[in-house]
C-alpha cells in the first residue's frame, strides 16, 4: 500500500521569505502522480502544484517549485517570497496511476510571520 | 465561478437523527468523491462515483451512504449520526481517468455539528 508522510505539523517563516515544506512517500508502482495542496483556515482545498513521476523537470508555479527526488521517494514544496495569504495547512498528495485514488498525508500547518 | 458547490456550509444535526449534505458541480466531471476531514487530519475517502457506478471504500461504515442522481449532483446521507461523526465533509471532483490531469477538485466543505 501506498503512504505519504508529512514530518513537519507545523512550519512558521518570515514574510517574504522563503520555506521549504516536506514530504515522503512509499510506492512500489512506477506510474504516479504527485500534488501539493492548500487549505487555509475554513476554506476550500485548492490545488498548488502537480508533478508527474515520469517527468524529470520540477514542476514549477509562480513562487510554488518542487523538488522531486524520485530515488529518494521525496517531494517537497518550495515557497518563495511568502505572503500571509500562503498561511494555510498544506498536504502532500499521492494518486496512483493504477487507481486513481488519492492518497493524502498528515498535513504541515505553515504560519506566516508579518 | 463556483465550481464545486457544497451546502449547506455549516450543520447541526441530533445524535441519531438522519443528515443529507449536498454538492454539485459545474464542470461536467465524471466523478464525485466524498471525503471526512476530522479536525487537523487528512481528509479521507469515503466513497467515490464514476458516472452512476458506486464505489465505497472497505472501511466506510453503513451509517454513510450516497446518491447520485445526475451528473452535477452528488448527495451524502448519514443515517444515525453518531458523536464521533462530526467533522468537515468534503466534495471534490474529476475528470476521471488515469491521467496526470485528472486532478481532483475540492469544494469548501460542510461542517457536521452532532448535539
Amino acid at each position: 500500500a501506498q503512504t505519504v508522510t508529512q514530518s513537519q505539523p507545523e512550519m512558521s517563516v518570515q514574510e517574504a521569505e522563503t520555506v521549504t515544506l516536506s514530504c515522503t512517500y512509499d510506492t512500489s508502482e512506477s506510474d504516479y502522480y504527485l500534488f501539493w495542496y492548500k487549505q487555509p483556515p475554513s476554506r476550500q482545498m485548492i490545488l498548488v502544484i502537480r508533478q508527474e513521476a515520469y517527468k524529470q523537470q520540477n514542476a514549477t508555479e509562480n513562487r510554488f517549485s518542487v523538488n522531486f527526488q524520485k530515488a529518494a521517494k521525496s517531494f517537497s514544496l518550495k515557497i518563495s517570497d511568502s505572503q500571509l495569504g500562503d498561511a494555510a495547512m498544506y498536504f502532500c498528495a499521492y494518486r496512483s496511476g493504477h487507481t486513481g485514488k488519492l492518497i493524502f498525508g498528515q498535513g504541515t500547518t505553515l504560519q506566516v510571520k508579518p | 465561478d463556483a465550481m464545486v458547490i457544497q451546502n449547506p456550509r455549516y450543520q447541526v444535526t441530533q445524535f441519531g437523527k438522519p443528515v443529507t449534505l449536498s454538492c454539485s458541480q459545474t464542470l461536467n466531471h465524471n466523478v464525485m468523491y466524498w471525503y471526512q476531514q476530522k479536525s487537523s487530519q487528512a481528509p479521507k475517502l469515503l466513497f467515490h462515483y464514476y458516472d452512476k457506478d458506486f464505489n465505497n471504500e472497505a472501511d466506510t461504515p453503513d451509517n454513510f451512504q450516497s446518491r447520485r442522481p445526475n451528473t452535477s449532483f452528488c448527495f451524502l446521507d448519514i443515517r444515525s449520526p453518531g458523536l464521533g461523526d462530526a467533522a468537515m465533509y468534503l466534495c471534490a471532483t474529476s475528470r476521471g481517468g488515469l491521467a496526470g490531469t485528472d486532478t481532483q477538485y475540492f469544494g469548501p466543505g460542510t461542517r457536521l455539528t452532532v448535539l
